[in-house]
């Protein structure tokens, strides 16, 4: 199985900040990465598909990058609605997996 | 519109089996592939399963002898059973069709 380790598991900023959090791969995935954004209680949001494409209806603040086992999702100037908890997904191969998710809370 | 919709019992006794429904509009589910995804309480995310748009299944390999996917694609649902439930499986549960995802139903896991 492929795992993927996201850090940091907790990162504290203020709004406005602008922030980057990281996804590696155990094994080179190419760009089968995808970002979701899960508030509480809520299902989780897709923000970035296959590492660096955006969706419709995603503030383009959101941005992702990386290719082979890096990847990275940055926020520029963060603001209030985005503290939520944030997850990677690969979808190289099966079973699919996620991130164990970095939390971002307002310092 | 895409909407997805689980539906389930709440609470489950442990060893009994879990039966859960998604109820999809706005697909055909021959068209597409539905999985299925579970968070524990304060957890991570973990895909279970998926039936694909040809009707084959593909298990996660930890849950794979407890677990069976399957569909109605006449009533656009898609069933999720999993047998010898214990209390680790307390989670929510989601159907989805990536991106969309259902709101989720909790399964409780409970004498």
């Amino acid at each position: 199985d492929i795992v993927l380790t996201q850090s940091p598991a907790t990162l504290s900023v203020t709004p406005g900040e602008s922030v980057s959090l990281s996804c590696r791969a155990s094994q080179g995935i190419s760009t089968s990465i995808h970002w979701y954004q899960q508030k509480s209680n809520e299902s989780p949001r897709l923000l970035i598909k296959y590492a660096s494409q955006s969706i419709s209806g995603i503030p383009s603040r959101f941005s992702g990058s990386g290719s082979g086992t890096d990847f990275t999702l940055s926020i520029n100037r963060v603001e209030s609605e985005d503290f939520s908890v944030y997850y990677c997904q690969q979808s190289y191969s099966l079973p699919l997996t996620f991130g164990s998710g970095t939390k971002l809370e307002i310092k | 519109q895409v909407q997805l919709k689980e539906s389930g019992p709440g609470l489950v006794q442990p060893s009994q089996t879990l039966s859960l429904t998604c109820t999809v509009s706005g697909f055909s589910l021959t068209s597409y592939h539905v999985h299925w995804v579970r968070q524990p309480p304060g957890k991570g995310l973990e895909w279970m399963g998926r039936i694909q748009n040809g009707g084959s299944t593909d298990y996660n390999s930890a849950l794979k002898s407890r677990l069976s996917i399957s569909r109605d694609t006449s009533k656009s649902q898609v069933f999720l059973k999993m047998n010898s439930l214990q209390t680790e499986d307390t989670a929510m549960y989601f159907c989805a069709i990536f991106p969309y995802w259902g709101q989720g139903t909790l399964v409780t896991v409970s004498s």
